[in-house]
């Protein structure tokens, strides 16, 4: 079974400081590494891929890839109270185009 | 540009009984998705179509469950019998991807939260 691995959290950070979430995966041929955010109840939205090693910017987020530590995370700037949700971490490997989730990141923005 | 539709949004039926959900996905995307969340996990691939023909079934239970998207766009998921381990929500998702190309994002519809009693 090719697994993706979060830490479940909850992680709780102040407003206005940096959240990192983080997710390893264990198959080698992963290509593809997306981040969705879930807010409960709700249907997971895409909020950033990466398909390079480095780092990857978008607004407030930032994804870095590190294939060789086979290791993703994502960086929330300016965390803001409507960013608190569930975080997951999804791969495509070589062996099909489907999405391999993690369990996901619960995050909690204090005011 | 309209997302993915998905219908119903919620349904209860008692075990053994069967239930049908319908997926409309983004015009012009040739690949959909059905997945089942269960409550505190992610979602896990019960299949894949490209345009009409399935990619990948192999997580789908298929002595309950079925899937069809006959005319490569809209796609219908039935369980018949239903059991209790059944209740999760079905989120169907599509993308652009084909084969040899590189646009793997995937995008998701509201899903539909299904309760076994």
């Amino acid at each position: 079974q090719k697994e993706v691995e979060q830490n479940s959290g909850p992680l709780s950070v102040p407003e206005g400081a940096i959240a990192s979430l983080n997710c390893t995966y264990s198959d080698r041929g992963s290509q593809s590494f997306f981040w969705y955010r879930q807010y409960s109840g709700k249907s997971p939205e895409l909020i950033m891929f990466i398909y390079s090693n480095g780092d990857k910017e978008d607004g407030r987020f930032t994804a870095q890839l590190n294939k060789a530590s086979q290791y993703v995370s994502l960086l929330i700037r300016d965390s803001q109270p409507s960013d608190s949700a569930t975080y997951l971490c999804a791969v495509i490997t070589n062996s099909g185009y489907a999405l391999n989730f993690g369990k996901g990141t619960s995050l909690l923005v204090t005011p | 540009e309209a997302g993915v539709a998905q219908s119903p949004r919620y349904k209860i039926i008692e075990k053994r009984q069967s239930v049908a959900f319908w997926c409309n996905p983004i015009s012009g995307h040739a690949t959909l998705y059905w997945y089942q969340q269960i409550l505190g996990q992610g979602p896990k691939l019960l299949i894949q179509f490209q345009n009409n023909g399935v990619v990948d079934d192999s997580q789908l239970p298929k002595d309950r469950f079925s899937a069809e998207r006959l005319k490569g766009v809209d796609s219908t998921l039935k369980i018949q019998p239903a059991k209790l381990e059944d209740s999760a929500v079905y989120l169907c998702a599509s993308s652009q991807h084909v084969w040899g190309d590189n646009t793997y994002e995937q995008y998701f519809g509201p899903g539909t939260r299904l309760t076994v009693t």
